[in-house]
């Protein structure tokens, strides 16, 4: 079973500071996604990432894929209220290690990310 | 926005009680999952379907099983529910025919309380 570590599992933050959060596994995934979660709603994807070491960015988001393909980070400069939510990581099997994914993904815990005005 | 629902929304059962969410979908997507989502457990699949009729089992599957007679419906069954089924339940959808095909498509979730 392929597990992913997500950290820190909370963090306060003032509007304005810079922030990162982690995705580490001991598992090499083909891909790695970041989904953002609001309160009473599903997740929606921000980004996905498939070349170790590919570097990604969506405004003031900046998203790394490790050169492994274990291990990812999220990137917030200047963080904003509405920036707040659940920020979930979630990788995709190496098609390597056999069979067919069927599009199956592994989540990491999650980070609840909060900005104060 | 995937065209995704849930019903019900919200629900309060009693332990011991069968209970059957449904996912409906209008994008035609082959692939169809079950999670549920817990504090400090991201989101965790409980089953899946690769097709009509077609279904496997999740890392979570005890206690829940799922049909899908047709391409845009997907049923998940509590046949006695208990208080440790007390989650958010998230269906989900992709497709093979997408550059990625592991993107996943959530709907708006069902909130179920079992006393």
């Amino acid at each position: 079973t392929q597990l992913l570590e997500q950290s820190p599992q909370f963090l306060s933050i003032q509007e304005g500071e810079n922030l990162t959060v982690y995705c580490n596994s001991s598992s090499v995934f083909s891909s790695l996604q970041w989904y953002r979660q609001e309160p009473g709603e599903g997740p929606v994807l921000l980004v996905t990432v498939v070349t170790g070491g590919e570097v990604k960015k969506l405004k003031r988001l900046t998203f790394q894929f490790g050169d492994a393909r274990k291990d990812s980070s999220l990137h917030i400069t200047a963080a904003q209220p509405g920036d707040t939510g659940l920020y979930l990581c979630a990788g995709s099997p190496n098609p390597n290690a056999g069979g067919t994914s069927y599009g199956k993904l592994t989540f990491g815990q999650g980070t609840i990310l909060t900005v104060h005005p | 926005d995937a065209g995704i629902t849930q019903s019900p929304r919200h629900k309060v059962t009693e332990t011991g009680t069968p209970v059957t969410l449904r996912c409906h979908q209008t994008e035609n997507h082959r692939y169809m999952y079950w999670y549920r989502q817990d504090p400090g457990h991201g989101l965790r699949l409980i089953h899946y379907s690769y097709g009509v009729k077609d279904t496997d089992k999740g890392e979570v599957s005890d206690g829940y099983s799922v049909s899908r007679s047709k391409t845009e419906d997907f049923l998940l069954t509590l046949e006695s529910a208990t208080s440790s089924q007390t989650s958010v339940y998230f269906c989900a959808i992709s497709s093979p025919r997408d550059t990625f095909q592991e993107t996943q498509y959530f709907g708006p979730g069902t909130r179920l309380l079992v006393l």
